[in-house]
């Protein structure tokens, strides 16, 4: 598709138990960022992968919260243990590239997971 | 490290008066600035950036911001608002220096336009 696509759409899980959210970026995108969004709380940085780069995981809030991007394409996040706090809507981003280029720097947001953990 | 702070949380206005939503940054290095616009039930979508050049920017739906380097803000306004702005506004920033950056964004501003 022309758009960041992130599945599925709406999860209700039970505490406890482990979810994958899933997202597909736009296709050549090189970057890509992991959000949530919780009520009244804005957008949280969670963790951003670039090419081949270690990632910047300073945003995962414990370490039930993981992420990983295979082929420099489709990136799954993974929360173990879900929380009734762990309920909000991830969102995911997608960027041509980072750096001083200024023509790359937008961000393409998907429409989001919402997560609900009860 | 990059910070941004808008100021209201809540901007409440009546249709076809002006706005003007807030956002502060922080930073040591120079950055590039964004409004996204989250609508109802929506994803965000960008609203407009700020580069370089002319620090008065324009961007979709009648919206423009102004970069001001010596008060480190970005304001975001509109000469008159339509019902259908109501929305959630995120500013953003992110450095210029290449590498492994990311995206900061403020807590956002609830923009609702009243009848």
């Amino acid at each position: 598709g022309a758009g960041v696509s992130q599945s599925p759409s709406n999860k209700v899980t039970e505490k406890g138990k482990d979810v994958e959210l899933r997202c597909d970026p736009i296709s050549g995108h090189t970057a890509l960022y992991w959000y949530r969004q919780s009520l009244g709380q804005g957008l949280e940085f969670l963790i951003y992968f670039q090419g081949n780069s270690a990632p910047d995981k300073s945003g995962l809030p414990s370490d039930r919260f993981s992420a990983e991007r295979t082929g420099g394409s489709v990136s799954t996040l993974t929360i173990q243990r879900t929380q009734q706090e762990d309920s909000a809507v991830y969102l995911c981003a997608s960027s041509p590239s980072t750096g001083n280029q200024p023509m790359n720097t937008e961000a393409f947001f998907g429409q989001g997971t919402r997560l609900t953990v009860v | 490290a990059q910070s941004v702070t808008q100021l209201d949380s809540q901007v409440p206005v009546f249709e076809e008066a002006p706005v003007e939503l807030r956002c502060n940054y922080s930073s040591s290095v120079s950055v590039y600035l964004f409004w996204y616009v989250q609508y109802p039930n929506q994803g965000l979508q960008l609203l407009l950036k700020y580069l370089s050049g002319s620090t008065l920017v324009k961007g979709i739906n009648g919206f423009e911001a102004e970069f001001n380097k010596s008060q480190t803000s970005f304001h975001l306004r509109k000469p008159s608002v339509h019902i259908s702005d109501t929305a959630e506004y995120f500013c953003a920033v992110r450095p210029l220096s290449a590498g492994a950056q990311k995206l900061v964004f403020g807590q956002g501003t609830r923009l609702t336009i009243n009848p």
